[in-house]
């Protein structure tokens, strides 16, 4: 069975930093893209970053190029997000999901809670 | 960057009733490789989104067969064929030919 578990989340204040992590099961983690959506409270979703099977080639939209850093470690079948200079519009949950081409998000995590409050 | 526009933004349906959606988007869909990615989701209250049909019409694996997708490059239906308590929630179109964009979600509820 596939499982995606996010971890990492919490309070944190303004410009300050947090890393989210994500642990894949029950596939080869290694042979999926990968990707980070993120979803403010009682708004819709958010594509926030995704990463290459390799983690040679990663994306991002406007909102979090150069603040957030996508990465995986195939060898532990995780995927991190790196969130640096943290502004209240972070404020999110944060999902892992797994893309496959042509069904991308055919999986998703639970969810972590970020909150960037002072 | 690619807009995804869903309407209605708001869907009131009877049970057994059949419904409609609408994503439309401001480029074509359509890939240099033949492909179009655009997908369906859908996010029951206090859940996870869940894959229900991909690349425009394909139903994906355990998603019930009153759902269907249609539509080609920048207008895209989603199909209801007789709604059912466990339908209710917010739909959201994605495409993933030009990075990734999801549309603003329709909430389907109970009349």
């Amino acid at each position: 069975e596939v499982q995606l578990v996010e971890s990492g989340g919490g309070l944190v204040q303004p410009g300050r930093s947090l890393k989210l992590s994500c642990a894949a099961s029950g596939f080869t983690f290694s042979n999926y893209y990968m990707a980070w959506v993120r979803q403010a409270p009682k708004k819709g979703l958010e594509w926030v970053a995704t990463i290459s099977t390799s983690g040679s080639r990663t994306y991002y939209p406007d909102s979090v190029k150069g603040r957030f850093t996508i990465s995986r470690d195939n060898a532990k079948s995780s995927l991190y997000l790196q969130m640096n200079s943290l502004k209240s519009e972070d404020t999110a949950t944060y999902y892992c999901a797994r893309l496959e081409g042509i069904k991308d998000f055919d999986y998703w995590g639970q969810g972590v809670m970020v909150t960037v409050s002072s | 960057d690619v807009v995804l526009t869903q309407t209605p933004p708001t869907l009131s349906a009877t049970i057994g009733q059949s419904v409609s959606i609408s994503c439309r988007s401001s480029q074509s869909l359509l890939h240099s490789n033949g492909n179009t990615y655009l997908h369906w989701l859908l996010q029951r209250p206090g859940q996870s989104p869940q894959l229900l049909i991909y690349s425009v019409s394909r139903l994906e694996s355990g998603v019930p067969n009153r759902f269907s997708g249609s539509g080609s490059g920048t207008d895209f239906t989603l199909k209801i064929s007789g709604v059912e308590a466990e339908d209710l929630g917010v739909y959201y179109c994605v495409q993933g030919t030009h990075a990734y964009t999801f549309g603003a979600g329709t909430k389907l509820e109970l009349k």
